[in-house]
C-alpha cells in the first residue's frame, strides 16, 4: 500500500488549504480500511484531523471541525481535505494514512504517507 | 476528549539497554493503543496495536503491555536504529478526537 500527499505548499492566511492523497496498491474501497489526515507541526506533536470511509462516512476532530472537510473518489483511488480560514498554526507537515478497522472498529494506522509541508504565510 | 500523557518525555539510553516508555489515558481505553516510532523528518511507523501485538516486521525487542488507563512500550536491547521519538495513540471509536500523546525522544547517552 502507498499513499501519496499532493497540494500547494503555501498558503494565504484566511485561504483554504486543499490536499489530496492518492492511494495505490490496495483497493480504496476495503471494508477494513479507513482513510485519515494527520499534521504535525514543526518541532511537535501528531494531531489527528478526520477520517473517511469509501462510503462517505466521516469521523472529525471536534477541535476542527468547524473549518475541515474531507472527501473520497472511489473511481479515481484518492481522499481529499480541505481546510478553511488558514492561519499561521496550520503550518504544518500533513500526512494521509490508513486506519485500519477490526471487529467493526476503528484501529491503528498502519500506513502513511511521506507528509507535505504545508506553510501558511502572506 | 481522551487525554493522553507519556513519561518520561526525553530518555537517554546507550545500545543494549532495557528501555520502558509509559503511557496513561485520562480514561479506560481498554486495549485501544498503538505505539509508532518516528525519526527526523519521516512519517510515524506503527509498532505496536491493540497495546500489545507486534505489526508485521518490527523487531520483537519492541514489546507492548497494559490495558485501561496504564500501558507501556518496552525495548529490550536498544539498537542504534531505535533513537527516535515514540508516540502512543488512542482509538476508541466511541470517543474520538483519537490523540495522540507528546512523544518520547529516545537519545544517546
Amino acid at each position: 500500500l502507498q499513499l501519496q500527499e499532493s497540494g500547494p505548499g503555501l498558503v494565504i492566511p484566511s485561504e483554504t488549504l486543499s490536499l489530496t492523497c492518492s492511494v495505490s496498491g490496495d483497493s480504496i474501497t476495503s471494508p477494513f480500511s479507513y482513510w485519515g489526515w494527520i499534521r504535525q507541526p514543526p518541532g511537535e506533536g501528531l494531531e489527528w484531523i478526520a477520517n473517511i470511509y469509501y462510503s462517505g462516512s466521516t469521523y472529525y476532530n471536534p477541535s476542527l471541525k468547524s473549518r475541515i472537510s474531507i472527501s473520497v473518489d472511489t473511481s479515481k483511488s484518492r481522499f481529499s481535505l480541505k481546510l478553511s480560514s488558514v492561519t499561521a498554526a496550520d503550518t504544518a507537515v500533513y500526512y494521509c494514512a490508513r486506519q485500519r478497522a477490526r471487529d467493526q472498529r476503528l484501529a491503528d494506522f498502519d500506513s502513511w504517507g511521506q507528509g507535505i509541508l504545508v506553510t501558511v504565510s502572506s | 476528549d481522551i487525554q493522553m500523557t507519556q513519561s518520561p518525555s526525553t530518555l537517554s539510553a546507550s545500545v543494549g539497554d532495557r528501555v520502558t516508555i509509559t503511557c496513561r489515558a485520562s480514561q479506560s481505553i481498554s486495549n485501544w493503543l498503538a505505539w509508532y516510532q518516528q525519526k527526523p523528518g519521516k512519517a510515524p511507523k506503527l509498532l505496536i496495536y491493540d497495546a500489545s501485538s507486534l505489526e508485521s516486521g518490527v523487531p520483537s525487542r519492541f514489546s507492548g503491555g497494559g490495558s485501561g488507563t496504564e500501558f507501556t512500550l518496552t525495548i529490550s536491547s536498544l539498537q542504534p536504529d531505535d533513537f527516535a521519538t515514540y508516540y502512543c495513540q488512542h482509538y476508541n471509536t466511541y470517543s474520538p478526537p483519537f490523540t495522540f500523546g507528546p512523544g518520547t525522544k529516545v537519545d544517546i547517552k
